[in-house]
């Protein structure tokens, strides 16, 4: 069974960093593609970042280019994003995803974890 | 605010269909990009429900239909259950964001 499981989340000060994290299990880790979508409160999903299979390609929203840094770890099955720079709009709940094969789209979601930047 | 546009809201009687539009553009859907769906129950993760031209994972009913046309899709419903009733999402890629594009959502509600 397909999991992704983030962590890392909580109160933070504008300005401030952290970095979440996406422990997956359940499928081929190092085969597929990833990425972080968020929620704000009440609103729809915007896309984060992605990261390729292989890690050498990352993409962002413009909204957190400079800011925020999408890896991996292909040993210990995780996804990381680095969050650099907090600003009050960065509050949201953080999905990590799985990019499907052939296409783009996500075929399974983490659980989600909430991001608050707020002084 | 959203690159796809979506209605806030449906609504239809058990048994009954509906259909939710995903409008996008030139640079997204009108591209030839695929369009896929996503329902998000309440206080839940968002999940997977077709992606491309009607291909749905195991799992999900054949009440659930895609389409797209020109820079357009639409996810149609019938048989509207009780359980339906949740946020449905719509999702593309955009070449001249260089990303993923999502509507806003709209809540389906099973009156």
């Amino acid at each position: 069974e397909v999991q992704l499981v983030e962590s890392g989340g909580g109160l933070h000060q504008p300005g401030g960093s952290l970095r979440l994290s996406c422990a997956a299990s359940g499928f081929i880790f190092s085969s597929y593609e990833l990425t972080w979508v968020r929620q704000a409160p009440g609103r729809g999903l915007e896309w984060v970042s992605y990261i390729s299979s292989s890690g050498s390609t990352e993409y962002y929203r413009d909204s957190v280019k400079g800011r925020f840094t999408i890896s991996r770890d292909d040993a210990k099955n995780s996804l990381y994003l680095q969050m650099n720079s907090l600003r009050a709009d960065d509050t949201a709940l953080y999905y990590c995803a799985r990019v499907g094969r052939g296409d783009n789209y996500f075929d399974y979601w983490g659980q989600g974890v909430l991001v608050t930047v707020s002084s | 605010q959203f690159v796809l546009t979506q209605p806030p809201s449906v609504s239809g009687a058990p048994g009954q269909g509906v259909t939710i539009s995903c409008t996008g553009g030139s640079s997204n859907i009108g591209a030839g990009y695929d369009v896929h769906w996503y329902q998000q129950l309440p206080g839940t993760a968002p999940k997977f429900l077709i992606h491309g031209n009607n291909n749905r994972p195991s799992g999900v009913p054949d009440r659930f239909s895609a389409s797209r046309s020109g820079a357009s899709a639409s996810l149609a419903i019938t048989g509207l259950q009780a359980e339906d009733e949740a946020d449905y999402f719509c999702q593309s890629y955009d070449r001249s964001l260089s990303g993923w594009v999502f509507g806003g959502g709209t809540k389906l509600t099973v009156l």
